[in-house]
């Protein structure tokens, strides 16, 4: 079955960037996601990226996807304790169809 | 606004007394669907519904029901609940396009 996979936690000081980094295993997805999740929220589309793309870029937002290696990054420039949340990224096959989701990488920003 | 709503946002219940947690959006969706949320494991899907009288088991279905006799409800009924189904729960929908889920603000359910 399918599998999504993403570190756990990444702490980074205010004004740099963040990476965060997910490998699924299913070779058939289609679109790729990056959710965030603020405390006592439910989750909110940050972006989204076909698999025929590479890179999209959403002003502070770059992701990167290497399909041969079924790696998705999310970068975020100029990093804001705003940013502080739980990300995840999530697969699937078709537009509707069920999404298979990572984790979570937990994002803490230092002032 | 659009919306997904939940109901009950927090519930503490004992083992075996059913419940239901209402979900209802106002986006004129065609796909709605309940996750639960626990640490570590992200988001697992449970039922997910394609359109009115049309349901479907996602990865973790077992000990719940769900039912679609309207397009803007998708209840999520536990007949017994047990213990390990203690969790957060969310509903989303989705126009079914882009794939891009609207989440309500979750459901976090006690089961003693």
């Amino acid at each position: 079955g399918e599998d999504v996979e993403q570190s756990l936690f990444l702490s980074v000081r205010e004004g740099d960037s963040s990476v965060i980094n997910c490998t699924y295993t299913d070779s058939s997805s289609t679109y790729l996601y990056w959710y965030k999740q603020e405390p006592g929220a439910g989750l909110q589309l940050l972006t989204y990226i076909f698999s025929n793309m590479d890179m999209k870029q959403d002003q502070r937002l770059t992701v990167l996807l290497n399909k041969k290696d079924k790696h998705l990054s999310l970068r975020i420039a100029d990093t804001q304790t705003g940013d502080s949340a739980i990300y995840f990224c999530a697969e699937s096959i078709a537009a509707g169809n069920k999404l298979t989701f990572g984790g979570g990488t937990r994002v803490l920003v230092k002032p | 606004e659009a919306q997904v709503t939940q109901n009950p946002r927090y519930l503490i219940t004992v083992t075996g007394k059913k419940l239901t947690v209402t979900c209802s959006q106002n986006m004129n969706h065609e796909y709605m669907s309940w996750y639960r949320q626990d640490p570590g494991l992200g988001l697992r899907q449970i039922y997910y519904s394609m359109n009115v009288e049309v349901t479907d088991k996602g990865d973790v279905p077992e000990g719940y029901k769900v039912s679609r006799k309207e397009k803007r409800n998708f209840p999520l009924i536990l007949e017994s609940p047990s213990p390990n189904q203690t969790s957060l729960y969310f509903c989303a929908s989705s126009l079914g396009t882009t794939g891009e889920l609207f989440f309500g603000e979750g459901s976090r359910l006690t089961v003693l």
